[in-house]
């Protein structure tokens, strides 16, 4: 079956850390997206990629790195430079030609322990 | 910018006591708006994409409109499955296409 597939769920952190959401899709759409969810903030954009090689900032981009260096992956690196890691990730990925549709992954959720 | 505005944060319905959630945007270059529903600890799950003015597209109980400046999901004789957080995306082009979401709306339907 084609979708999103996003590992680990559930993630611990120390302080000082760095870890690693991983993003990978076999949907064959060139655009993904890293968002993060906060209880009431809704869903805040991180980074996106709408080609291998080529990624953009989105509007809370500080303290996070991403790579696009296959079509079907993109991973997220939460740096120790993030200061409120603590939230629910979520990853998309969107086929823009024809009929446009935007799928999501289940989720990670990190905990800073 | 773009910018998306969801009301009413949350909105509580009897079974069967039908009602609209709106969705109010600014972007430059609509490529689509996107409706999806989302379960608690869940990812979101696509429902419909939208493209133009007074369009419209349906699934089961949900129907979702289109228009310059707002889009509206109707439930029709809600069930208390339909419970959860319906959120509302606009999806702009330009140089870099960016996918930008409101706060969504939290459902309730009380049997």
């Amino acid at each position: 079956d084609g979708g999103i597939t996003q590992s680990p769920k559930y993630l611990f952190r120390k302080e000082g850390q760095n870890v690693t959401l991983s993003c990978e899709q076999n949907l064959n759409h060139d655009a993904m997206y890293w968002y993060r969810q906060d209880p009431g903030q809704g869903l805040r954009l991180i980074y996106y990629s709408q080609i291998v090689n080529d990624f953009q900032k989105g509007d809370i981009a500080e303290g996070y790195s991403v790579s696009r260096e296959k079509k079907e992956s993109f991973p997220l690196t939460v740096t120790s430079a993030q200061k409120n890691p603590t939230a629910f990730y979520l990853c998309a990925s969107i086929r823009g030609a024809g009929n446009t549709e935007a799928f999501f992954g289940q989720g990670t959720r990190l905990t800073v322990v | 910018e773009d910018q998306v505005t969801q009301s009413p944060e949350a909105l509580r319905l009897q079974e069967g006591e039908s009602s609209s959630l709106n969705c109010s945007y600014t972007v430059s270059g609509l490529r689509g708006l996107f409706w999806y529903r989302q379960d608690p600890g869940k990812g979101p799950e696509f429902l419909f994409t939208l493209y133009s003015a007074g369009e419209e597209k349906e699934k089961e109980r949900l129907k979702a409109t289109l228009t310059k400046k707002e889009s509206f999901l109707h439930i029709t004789a809600p069930k208390p499955e339909d419970s959860a957080t319906y959120l509302c995306a606009v999806y702009s082009g330009g140089s870099n296409y960016k996918l930008t979401f409101g706060k969504g709306t939290l459902l309730t339907v009380n049997p």
